[in-house]
């Protein structure tokens, strides 16, 4: 297994500026992956961080508004950046890990509100 | 990428056995079924991991039929505690991170 932490848990932040969520892992980790979950909704994957190499992100997320950074094996960042209401969500990182590393772990998320 | 379906909620009362069946009707050769639990205000927690026929450990049993085009979890005897969302995702180890819309499940008293 893996423990993940994630700080901050949660934070309230003005329009137009930008907040990095950090994510630190007890083990290393080849793959790393920051989620987004709005309210009552099921969870949207953001990007895939591979260390050593830029980010892969999904359709609809692009890397000048979701900054990714992973300086090493267990520690990622994801930055919001210029921030509007609609970004208010919570974030998640999350890891693959175990036997064959099929299983995700995750962090207990960040709860960000955007006024 | 093998898309899942889902119920969008169940209910279910104390003590009973509480089945989720999950629909992938395009799962690869090479594809797990993976289900996930997922409380308010936390991260989803990794319950049970199946390839094919049935597997068990202590909190759940993961039922797959022969031709893996769907899955069922099973909870035995819920407890109010077991009230969250439940998510079922396929895939191997390149591209299972994707979740689906998940399971509802609220046990009443």
């Amino acid at each position: 297994s893996a423990v993940i932490s994630q700080k901050p848990s949660r934070d309230i932040c003005q329009r137009g500026t930008s907040l990095t969520i950090q994510c630190q892992v007890d083990s290393q980790v080849t793959m790393m992956f920051w989620y987004r979950q709005q309210p009552g909704q099921s969870l949207t994957l953001i990007a895939t961080a591979n260390q050593g190499s830029e980010a892969t992100y999904e359709s609809g997320f692009v890397i000048d508004k979701f900054p990714i950074s992973r300086p090493n094996l267990t520690f990622s960042t994801l930055t919001v950046s210029n921030m509007s209401p609609e970004d208010s969500s919570i974030y998640l990182c999350s890891v693959r890990s175990g036997l064959g590393n099929e299983k995700l772990f995750f962090g207990s998320g960040t709860q960000l509100s955007v006024l | 990428l093998a898309k899942t379906t889902q119920p969008i909620s169940m209910d279910s009362y104390e003590g009973q056995e509480v089945n989720i069946t999950c629909s992938h009707n395009n799962i690869a050769t090479n594809d797990y079924i993976t289900w996930y639990q997922q409380f308010p205000s936390q991260g989803p927690r990794f319950i049970i991991q199946g390839y094919k026929t049935k597997v068990t450990n202590e909190v759940a049993s993961l039922f797959i039929p022969a031709d893996r085009k769907s899955s069922t979890l099973s909870l035995p005897r819920v407890s109010l505690s077991d009230t969250a969302v439940y998510y079922c995702l396929v895939g191997d180890n390149n591209n299972d991170m994707r979740f689906g819309a998940g399971t509802r499940l609220t046990v009443k008293p």
